[in-house]
């Protein structure tokens, strides 16, 4: 039971390159979350996936995309990358009503120069 | 105004003292609070979780809750070098959107 997985673990990209960020659980969860942590400010949340099919922006969500593909992975696309896109981003899902604790991935930790 | 507001720290308590951290938040709405663990350059730990006025306990932790002052809290007795961490504490209103104050670093010396 591998819980959260994400790949990959360290990007290094250019100004303007796009990529993909990987994410996928294996509990079964309805919702998952995408969230990018800088220094000092906590997770701050992106795109959300309440279930299969639907996303929702959260509170920073310019300059990305998603796309929940099953109910197991949800994807984000940086299209083209900024300087002010480094940071660690993290993957979570959430259980299902009775219980909203979130279980996080490693993170992915990606610079852009 | 943030939605979840937290002392940065860092707070430095004795091994075998009691470490408080507090938490405020501004969405009356608000019905699920929860406390993560963060050690550095890893990704958040679920240790506690609270839906209810009062306090709950498990095992050296005790989360506790305020409605009426928007107030949580997250007391660690007989604290250990190794519960040194940045403790996140996080809201949410309906299960949709979390919101994640910014974290206390605590630091337990031996």
């Amino acid at each position: 039971n591998a819980g959260v997985t994400q790949t990959p673990k360290f990007q290094v990209l250019k100004t303007g390159q796009s990529m993909t960020l990987q994410c996928a659980q294996d509990m079964n969860h309805n919702s998952m979350y995408w969230y990018r942590q800088d220094p000092g400010m906590g997770l701050r949340l992106i795109y959300y996936s309440a279930s299969e099919g639907t996303t929702d922006k959260g509170e920073v969500p310019n300059g990305y995309n998603v796309s929940r593909l099953n109910k197991r992975e949800f994807s984000l696309r940086l299209e083209s990358a900024a300087p002010s896109q480094t940071s660690v981003y993290f993957c979570a899902s959430r259980g299902d009503r009775g219980s909203y604790e979130q279980y996080f991935g490693p993170g992915t930790r990606l610079t852009v120069t | 105004q943030k939605e979840v507001e937290q002392n940065s720290g860092p707070l430095s308590v004795p091994e075998g003292a009691i470490a408080s951290l507090n938490c405020t938040y501004s969405d009356r709405g608000s019905q699920s609070f929860f406390w993560y663990r963060q050690y550095s350059g890893k990704s958040p730990e679920l240790i506690m979780s609270i839906y209810s006025n009062g306090d709950k306990e498990d095992g050296r932790f005790t989360a506790q809750l305020n409605k009426a002052s928007q107030y949580v809290s997250l007391l660690i007795r007989d604290s250990q070098p190794s519960d040194s961490a940045t403790y996140l504490c996080a809201v949410n209103r309906d299960g949709g959107k979390f919101y994640f104050g910014s974290g206390t670093k605590l630091n337990v010396k031996p």
